[in-house]
């Protein structure tokens, strides 16, 4: 069985400073990886995923995250956080392409922008 | 086009009583999935289904059960409820596959059981 570590609880960070949120993960076989996003009092979004191809993948918002098999992690960053970015961000993986299948999420980051 | 809409968002029921809850999904999106959120247990996958079929289940007891409608509307039901049963539902529609697959969240119901 798969499983997902998220491990920071919560990350501070001054606004304009850069970040990373950590993620790794454990699988016997091939994954694939997802950031959700969680806009207080708003719903889940998916903000990038790893299916194949390039390992690093891109948001539209600037976010970033590179899947390093080696070191079995998938840690989101971006370079200059805005007070808009204040979040919970959750990472997920699964062993099939169809997402759903048996989906594993981690606990989640709480980003905290300081201004 | 309209998001993915959660009807109800808030509901209150007693131990033992059955709740159904409704997601529409975007237009032209013929998949959805629920998920549960709980402080406790984070999120987790309850259910997919795609034109009208379960395509994947998560490790919940049968109480939680769901169907899809030919619109693409979904329902879950949880019956017998259970303290633990509050949590916030989320439901989510997708559309395309792979690389070019899309996904959208609703606003969640949110559920309290006493």
């Amino acid at each position: 069985a798969q499983s997902v570590t998220q491990l920071d609880s919560q990350v501070p960070v001054f606004e304009e400073a850069p970040v990373e949120l950590r993620c790794n993960y454990s699988s016997s076989v091939s994954v694939y990886l997802f950031w959700y996003v969680q806009y207080p009092n708003q719903g889940l979004q998916l903000l990038l995923k790893y299916l194949s191809g390039s390992t690093l993948v891109e948001s539209i918002n600037g976010f970033e995250a590179e899947f390093n098999k080696s070191q079995t992690s998938f840690h989101l960053r971006k370079p200059s956080v805005h007070i808009s970015d204040t979040a919970e961000y959750f990472c997920a993986v699964s062993t099939s392409m169809n997402r759903d299948d048996k989906i594993i999420f981690g606990k989640g980051t709480r980003l905290h922008i300081l201004p | 086009k309209a998001g993915v809409t959660q009807t109800p968002r808030y509901l209150i029921k007693t131990r033992g009583q059955q709740v159904t809850l409704s997601c529409s999904p975007i237009s032209g999106h013929r998949s959805v999935s629920w998920y549960q959120q709980t402080p406790g247990q984070g999120l987790q996958f309850l259910f997919e289904y795609f034109s009208e079929t379960q395509r994947n289940k998560g490790n919940f007891p049968g109480r939680f059960s769901g169907r899809q409608f030919s619109n693409s509307r979904s329902e879950m039901n949880v019956s017998t409820l259970e303290l633990g049963d509050s949590a916030l539902y989320l439901c989510a529609s997708s559309f395309g596959v792979g690389n070019q697959e899309t996904q959208y969240f609703g606003p969640g119901t949110r559920l309290l059981v006493l």
